[in-house]
């Protein structure tokens, strides 16, 4: 089956220390995303790549880290630098020249 | 700054009833229009695209209106399974198929869908 898979579904740290999430899409899509949704809030973007080797800054960039070294591949950082990490974290790719964008099942970070 | 406004909800009615969700957005140039589904706790998923005057799918209708910067969901007949919050999402950025890394999400609106 093609998809997107997130890992892990729950993640829990303490404050402080760095942690990363997993993003892998097997659609052989070009382009892969990052989102965090807090309660009641829209989906905001943290970071965007639309080839390997190459990501840009969204909206709230600061505080998190990526790479993209694979085309499957775009792991998250979320550093001790970010001050309210405690959200749902989601991973969405599409296809190059494609708008629709599709989601992975997401991971719930908690930090205390 | 880009906005997608949505009816804030929520949204009660009884199995069978039909609903219309709308939402605005900010920019006149804007191409690219979708409505997501999300449920409780889980990730969006697509329901439908809007791209030009409008879209149908089964019981869904949504319909774009470029003049008043609105789009609308209608669900038809609905099923206890329809219960969810809806997001309107826009590609604000004024093109379409370049890229979708502008994608504004609303906050979503919640139905429930009564027996």
């Amino acid at each position: 089956d093609g998809g997107i898979t997130q890992s892990p579904k729950y993640l829990f740290r303490k404050e402080g220390q760095n942690v990363t999430l997993s993003c892998e899409q097997n659609l052989n899509h070009d382009a892969m995303y990052w989102y965090r949704q807090d309660p009641g809030q829209g989906l905001r973007l943290i970071y965007y790549s639309q080839i390997v080797n190459d990501f840009q800054k969204g909206d709230i960039a600061e505080g998190y880290s990526v790479s993209r070294e694979k085309k499957e591949s775009f792991p998250l950082t979320v550093t001790s630098a970010q001050k309210n990490p405690t959200a749902f974290y989601l991973c969405a790719s599409s296809m190059a020249g494609v708008d629709e964008q599709y989601f992975g099942p997401g991971t719930r970070l908690t930090v205390t | 700054r880009k906005e997608v406004e949505q009816d804030p909800g929520p949204f009660n009615v009884p199995e069978g009833a039909t609903v219309a969700f709308n939402c605005t957005y900010s920019n006149s140039a804007s191409q690219s229009f979708f409505w997501y589904r999300q449920d409780c706790r889980k990730e969006p998923k697509l329901l439908m695209s809007v791209y030009s005057s409008g879209n149908e799918d089964g019981r869904f209708t949504a319909q774009l209106n470029r003049a008043s910067q609105y789009i609308s969901l209608l669900i038809r007949d609905s099923k206890l399974s329809d219960s969810a919050t809806y997001l309107c999402v826009v590609n604000e950025e004024g093109y379409s198929g370049a890229g979708s890394y502008q994608l504004t999400f609303g906050k979503g609106t919640k139905l429930s869908v009564i027996p």
